[in-house]
């Protein structure tokens, strides 16, 4: 069974400095990945993809995550966080063995600190 | 780009009342998915349509329904509702089925007093 495990709850990063969302899966399958962000009382908005293409994906706003099989990582990165980017970030994975449901992880709340 | 449209927006219900959650995926889309998040939780799958065929089912009470129409747009049909079904509803398109990645919608929050 396909699963995700986002290891930290909650980040706290000052404006200007990186930002490393960790997550971790578990897919019997060649997984596809996912990143989704979520802003207070908004919906779910798409960061980015993997699909077994590049395993450096890049996303909107400067985001980035890299697909490691070895490590069953996708860790999602940014160099330089901005006020906007504080919200809460969501780690997906799906595959063929759970009819391409997607499975999301608990979710790690990002706070960009002034 | 058009994205995926939920209505409405906010909705508020006495218990055991219903509602009805409107889904209107993106232009092209055949295939939409409904989700509920509780408060702190992630997404929680309900059901999908593909060609308005259920495709799909997750953990939907038995008191929800949902169907998609002829111009592919969806309802999410609560009834009896409880104060536990107080949540953010999601819906999501997708093209050409599951294998496809899902938009997501800008929710509909439902208070159940």
């Amino acid at each position: 069974a396909q699963s995700v495990t986002q290891l930290d709850s909650h980040v706290s990063v000052s404006e200007g400095t990186p930002v490393l969302l960790r997550c971790n899966y578990s897919s019997s399958y060649s997984p596809s990945l996912f990143w989704y962000v979520q802003h207070p009382n908004k919906g779910l908005q798409l960061l980015l993809k993997y699909t077994s293409a590049a395993t450096l994906v890049k996303g909107i706003n400067g985001f980035e995550a890299e697909f490691k099989k070895s490590e069953t990582s996708f860790h999602l990165t940014k160099p330089s966080a901005h006020m906007s980017d504080a919200a809460e970030y969501f780690c997906v994975v799906s595959d063929r063995a759970n009819d391409y449901k997607l499975s999301f992880g608990a979710g790690t709340t990002v706070t960009v600190r002034a | 780009a058009a994205g995926v449209i939920q209505s409405p927006r906010h909705l508020i219900k006495e218990k055991r009342e219903t509602a009805t959650l409107k889904c209107y995926p993106i232009p092209r889309h055949d295939t939409v998915y409904w989700y509920q998040q509780g408060p702190g939780q992630d997404p929680q799958f309900l059901i999908s349509f593909y060609e308005k065929m259920q495709s799909d089912k997750g953990s939907i009470p038995d008191r929800f329904s949902a169907q998609q129409f002829s111009d592919y747009h969806s309802e999410l049909n609560m009834s009896s509702l409880e104060l536990g079904d107080s949540a953010l509803y999601f819906c999501a398109s997708s093209r050409g089925g599951a294998r496809d990645t899902q938009y997501f919608g800008p929710g509909t929050r439902l208070t159940v007093l």
